[in-house]
């Protein structure tokens, strides 16, 4: 199985605050690497694929790069409701795994 | 528009079995991969596994091997989970997700979570 380590677990930031999320892959997984947000009570929603594209539908703010093992997530100036837990999720090999999740509070 | 429609909250006692559903609508249901994710009380994403709606060829995570199965319903659209030999740790919302075409893969739409209690 591909372990996937992200950090940190959670942050406290201000909003306008550029937020700032990684995840590194145990191997090379190309930019086989996507991005979710999940509100309390709600069903994750894909933010980021391919480790850069953003889903159609989703604010500017959010932002993703990386490619190979190391891939980073970006809020430029986070937003009250952006308060969420993000996961990250490696689909290159079967069995997909999640990151830890990372609890963003303001 | 796409539509990942799951069944309602179960309770089951220790032991026992569950089979939830997860509908789908919107798109067409023969092309895309649907994944189930378990997530426990304050807990993170745990992926499952995966079937194919075409032929129905599944992929389990190892820690579900052996006690789970996943089957489709091409004419009504419906995807199936079903978990047995249930424990207190299987109490946890379970969601389907849909693994869009584009490659690299990742999943687009979620169904809302169907919460399955384990408790005597």
């Amino acid at each position: 199985d591909i372990q996937m380590t992200q950090s940190p677990s959670s942050l406290s930031a201000s909003v306008g605050d550029r937020v700032t999320i990684t995840c590194q892959a145990r191997q090379d997984i190309g930019n086989y690497l996507s991005w979710y947000q999940q509100k309390p009570g709600r069903a994750p929603q894909l933010l980021i694929y391919a480790a850069s594209k953003l889903q159609t539908g989703v604010p500017s703010r959010f932002s993703g790069s990386g490619s190979g093992a190391d891939f980073t997530f970006t809020i430029s100036g986070l937003q009250p409701e952006d308060i969420a837990t993000y996961y990250c999720l490696q689909s290159d090999d079967l069995p997909y795994t999640f990151g830890q999740g990372t609890r963003v509070e303001i | 528009q796409v539509q990942l429609v799951q069944s309602g909250a179960e309770v089951r006692p220790p032991g026992s079995s569950v089979q939830i559903s997860c509908r789908a609508s919107g798109y067409t249901v023969t092309a895309y991969y649907i994944h189930w994710v378990r997530q426990a009380p304050g807990q993170g994403l745990e992926w499952v596994g995966t079937i194919s709606p075409s032929d129905g060829t599944t992929t389990y995570a190892q820690s579900f091997q052996g006690r789970v199965t996943m089957t489709r319903d091409t004419s009504t659209f419906r995807f199936y989970l079903q978990l047995n030999s249930l424990t207190s740790a299987d109490t946890a919302m379970f969601f389907c997700a849909r693994e869009m075409v584009e490659i690299p893969s990742s999943l687009d739409y979620w169904g809302q979570g169907t919460l399955v209690t384990v408790s005597s």
